[in-house]
């Protein structure tokens, strides 16, 4: 079975900061990830999706995500955090054919401070 | 283009009750899941459908049930309303089965008291 597991429950950095979430799958097979973000009573949003055709996956809102199959990571990046990044971060998993529903991650709220 | 639309957004059912929750998926996408979102146990899935056939069911009790249309609209019912039911519902559609993200709707959040 197919599983994502999310390092750190909340992360806080400062408004310009560097922002790193992370990210380790389990699968058997190369995987499709995702990274999602919710916002306060909001459903999730696409930031980033990885399907082999890159390692270095770049998403919305200036956030990017690196595939490295040697350490099974898919860690979240972006260089500058904003206060307007304040939110849920989620990873997760997604397997092929009859095995194609979303396995998440357990998030990761990120805070931005000044 | 129109995103997931999901309603109701908020509501309160009793213990014993059922409920009913719609979504509509984004035009032309044909694969519609469901996921429950709760503090304790975070985001799980419920059920798939394409093209009308559940494809895919995660770990509920039988009491949790959807359907898909031919429109690829999608209902879940849940009967039998128990106090642990209390969640934010999302419904998700993607083009089709295969390496693509799905798109959320904004979440029915139920209440059961």
């Amino acid at each position: 079975a197919q599983s994502v597991t999310q390092l750190g429950s909340h992360v806080s950095v400062s408004e310009g900061a560097l922002v790193l979430l992370r990210c380790n799958y389990s699968s058997s097979v190369p995987p499709y990830l995702f990274w999602y973000v919710q916002y306060p009573n909001q459903g999730l949003q696409l930031l980033l999706k990885y399907t082999s055709a890159a390692t270095l996956v770049k998403g919305i809102n200036g956030f990017e995500a690196e595939f490295k199959k040697s350490e099974t990571s898919f860690h979240l990046t972006k260089p500058s955090a904003h206060m307007s990044d304040a939110a849920e971060y989620f990873c997760a998993v997604r397997g092929t054919g009859t095995a194609s529903k979303l396995t998440f991650g357990t998030g990761t709220r990120l805070q931005v401070t000044l | 283009k129109a995103g997931v639309t999901q309603t109701p957004r908020y509501l309160i059912k009793t213990r014993g009750q059922q409920v009913t929750l719609s979504c509509s998926p984004i035009s032309g996408h044909r694969s519609v899941s469901w996921y429950q979102q709760t503090p304790g146990q975070g985001l799980q899935f419920l059920f798939e459908y394409f093209s009308e056939t559940q494809r895919n069911k995660g770990n509920f009790p039988g009491r949790f049930s959807g359907r898909q249309f031919s429109n690829s609209r999608s209902e879940m019912n849940v009967s039998t309303l128990e106090l642990g039911d209390s969640a934010l519902y999302l419904c998700a559609s993607s083009l089709k089965q295969g390496p693509y993200g799905y798109t959320f709707g904004s979440g029915t959040r139920l209440t059961v008291v």
